[in-house]
């Protein structure tokens, strides 16, 4: 069981925005940097946002990161059918001896 | 471009021990800005860090696998490798090896993935 938790699904029309929210707590997101994966079916994880809101070369602008205190939220815009995908949430845990942690998981569906 | 490979049984028997070898291509695994890692994936289910080692071979672990897991490095030929002990079907996963960057701070290259199954 995680320790960020982040909605099941979301689901937009295309061209649409959605938003994934990742909850976590002072001993992780709170004093932690967040990061972002996008992961299609059958395929490896990739990273989409790094440092909270940064993008690696190649990442389209319409995917963005923000975070809050103790939450983290992925934008995604412009919504296209390629986007549906599983997306997680991560950082570090203080409390678990500075252990790597993910988010439950959302899966992202274009209507 | 930066790769990285699985390998392994796909197959291993409950209280038998897991082994994968991650091969890393196109970089140096004794780079100080990085640490190399296990994740897996049940099938279904979300992403779950095992644990990580940098090139000096120091070593972190998740708290919730560590009694069973480790983690070693061998530079001379550019690969990390994973052992799990006492394995049951719980721990039928894809296991991916992947790079964290002290930069990034976070995963940024992945491998493809190998799906272990725990099953006599």
């Amino acid at each position: 069981q995680s320790v960020l938790t982040q909605p099941p699904s979301v689901s937009a029309a295309p061209g649409q925005r959605v938003t994934i929210s990742c909850s976590g707590s002072s001993s992780n997101i709170g004093n932690n940097y967040v990061s972002w994966y996008q992961q299609l079916p059958g395929t490896a994880p990739k990273l989409l946002i790094y440092e909270n809101d940064k993008r690696p070369s190649g990442i389209p602008d319409r995917f963005s990161g923000s975070k809050s205190d103790t939450s983290a939220t992925l934008a995604i815009t412009g919504l296209q059918t390629g986007d549906e995908a599983d997306y997680y949430c991560g950082t570090w845990d203080i409390s678990l001896s500075a252990g790597r942690v993910f988010g439950t998981g959302t899966k992202v569906s274009v209507l | 471009q930066l790769l990285l490979q699985e390998s392994g049984p796909r197959l291993v028997k409950p209280s038998e021990t897991l082994s994968l070898t991650c091969t890393v291509s196109g970089g140096s695994i004794s780079s100080s800005r990085y640490y190399w890692a296990w994740i897996r994936q049940p099938p279904g289910k979300g992403l779950e860090w095992i644990g990580s080692i940098y090139y000096s071979g120091s070593t972190s672990y998740n708290p919730s696998l560590e009694s069973r897991v480790t983690i070693s490095v061998d530079t001379s030929k550019n690969q990390f490798s994973l052992k799990l002990t006492s394995v049951t079907a719980a721990d039928t996963a894809v296991y991916h090896c992947a790079r964290f960057g002290r930069g990034r701070w976070s995963f940024d290259y992945w491998g493809q993935g190998t799906l272990v199954t725990v099953s006599s």
